[in-house]
């Protein structure tokens, strides 16, 4: 049972275009949602994150939008970099939990 | 600033045989969690911890034990590896900041 399911395997944009994740969970109890970033030979890193009480929230480049009605949360970078290529993982918890759910991974290429 | 070591960084082994993976943490971080890492399945929770000498399954518990006999080593058994556990093991420790963990670099293990 997937609970949190990042659809796209792979994305390829171009440098200076958008780039939009996305990724959907099914269990209703989650309230918080990050973003992981995983380049290769390296271990994640921590991107961004959205409490369920919120359906925005933005640092520099990178906005991660939710909707609760829809399970459903976005990852929106822009402009694309070159260096943005890695693998980012959507993770998700639930009220007072101490472990996060990850989804499958989407590998995100920006082309020069 | 957080750190965590893991090691080996690299293992090749043989069905059937032992193998432990470390996890130490150079801070007194509660939380430790051991993750796997798979294409298609992103990444998985195996054993995490919450205390010395407490810890919990995650949902890819079989054929893995763990120990934490001290807050800042979180150790990671096969006691008996097989090709299946061929993956790349994550160790992380959970931060004070709601759900986000800090990740090691990875110990990559193959099983032949």
């Amino acid at each position: 049972d997937q609970q949190v399911k990042q659809n796209s395997p792979s994305l390829s944009v171009q440098e200076g275009r958008i780039s939009i994740l996305n990724c959907d969970y099914t269990n209703s109890m989650f309230d918080y949602f990050l973003w992981y970033k995983k380049y290769p030979a390296e271990g994640p890193t921590f991107l961004i994150s959205i409490s369920s009480i919120k359906d925005k929230n933005e640092d520099g480049r990178f906005t991660v939008f939710l909707n609760k009605s829809a399970k459903h949360l976005s990852l929106h970078i822009v402009p694309s970099q070159p260096g943005d290529s890695a693998v980012y993982f959507c993770a998700a918890e639930e009220t007072s939990g101490s472990r996060l759910t990850f989804g499958e991974g989407t590998q995100l290429t920006v082309n020069p | 600033d957080a750190g965590i070591t893991q090691s080996p960084r690299h293992k090749v082994t043989e069905t059937g045989t032992p193998v432990t993976l470390r996890c130490h943490q150079t801070e007194n971080h509660r939380y430790m969690y051991w993750y796997r890492q798979d294409p298609g399945h992103g990444l998985r929770l195996i054993h995490y911890s919450y205390g010395v000498k407490d810890t919990d399954k995650g949902e890819v518990s079989d054929g893995y034990s763990v120990s934490r006999s001290k807050t800042e080593d979180f150790l990671l058994t096969l006691e008996s590896a097989t090709s299946s556990q061929t993956s790349v093991y994550f160790c992380a420790i959970r931060l004070d900041r709601a759900g986000e963990l800090f990740f090691g670099e990875g110990s990559r293990l193959t099983v032949l």
